[in-house]
């Protein structure tokens, strides 16, 4: 069983909808973070978390520490934001940051 | 302020050569990281350096190795190249090593091995 686990592995929406994308983790954490990368393999670092809910614009982030549960939520979608969203949590025994297998999201206009 | 560069962009190698990769953190920054994306496994971590020294360490065969020098950059280097080392290498930055910095990626180096 992978350390991190993503859902749903594919997601396809239409422009407007609430999306939600879950991850779960098995490893004692220090930080969670969620990255997303759009074709051609550029990765951007979105959040950050700790603990709590941080919102940037459409974009909101949260974690459970008991549950050992992170959502990614993005409101009123839009078709840029069509990409891979990646969770990684740095923890474990090694401190190292293991990531999770994406999550593809395709909005459609 | 300049991003995190990486060269090559992209490279084509036979099995059995070397390669050596490089990358230019975002000015100010001291730490850098490489990691791994192959459709297979995903992205994996590979090394993690601070002010030259090597911090932390993925799951590789010793044919990967890397330095960062005083001024930052960084180099990774993968010996006796297999065709399982084709992969999407990727670098990025940060102020300082620790779990809440936020790290800034380049725009990786595609290898491809023959």
């Amino acid at each position: 069983k992978n350390e991190v686990e993503q859902s749903p592995q594919n997601l396809t929406a239409q422009e407007g909808e609430f999306i939600t994308i879950n991850c779960s983790y098995s490893v004692g954490i220090s930080a969670l973070h969620w990255l997303q990368q759009h074709p051609g393999g550029g990765i951007v670092s979105l959040f950050m978390l700790s603990s709590g809910k941080k919102k940037h614009g459409r974009l909101i982030a949260t974690i459970n520490i008991q549950e050992k549960h992170s959502s990614l939520h993005i409101t009123a979608s839009h078709p840029r934001d069509s990409a891979v969203y990646i969770c990684a949590v740095r923890g474990g025994a090694t401190n190292k940051l293991i990531f999770g297998t994406g999550t593809l999201l395709a909005v459609q206009p | 302020k300049a991003g995190v560069t990486q060269t090559p962009r992209y490279l084509i190698k036979t099995r059995g050569q070397q390669v050596t990769l490089s990358c230019s953190p975002i000015s100010g920054h001291r730490s850098v990281s490489w990691y791994q994306q192959t459709p297979g496994q995903g992205l994996q971590f590979l090394f993690e350096y601070f002010s030259e020294t090597q911090r932390n360490k993925g799951n590789f065969p010793g044919r990967f190795s890397g330095r960062q020098f005083s001024n930052s950059r960084s180099e990774m280097n993968v010996s006796t190249l297999e065709l399982g080392d084709s992969a999407l290498y990727l670098c990025a930055s940060s102020l300082a090593p620790g779990a809440m910095e936020t790290q800034y990626f380049g725009p990786g180096t595609r290898l491809l091995v023959l």
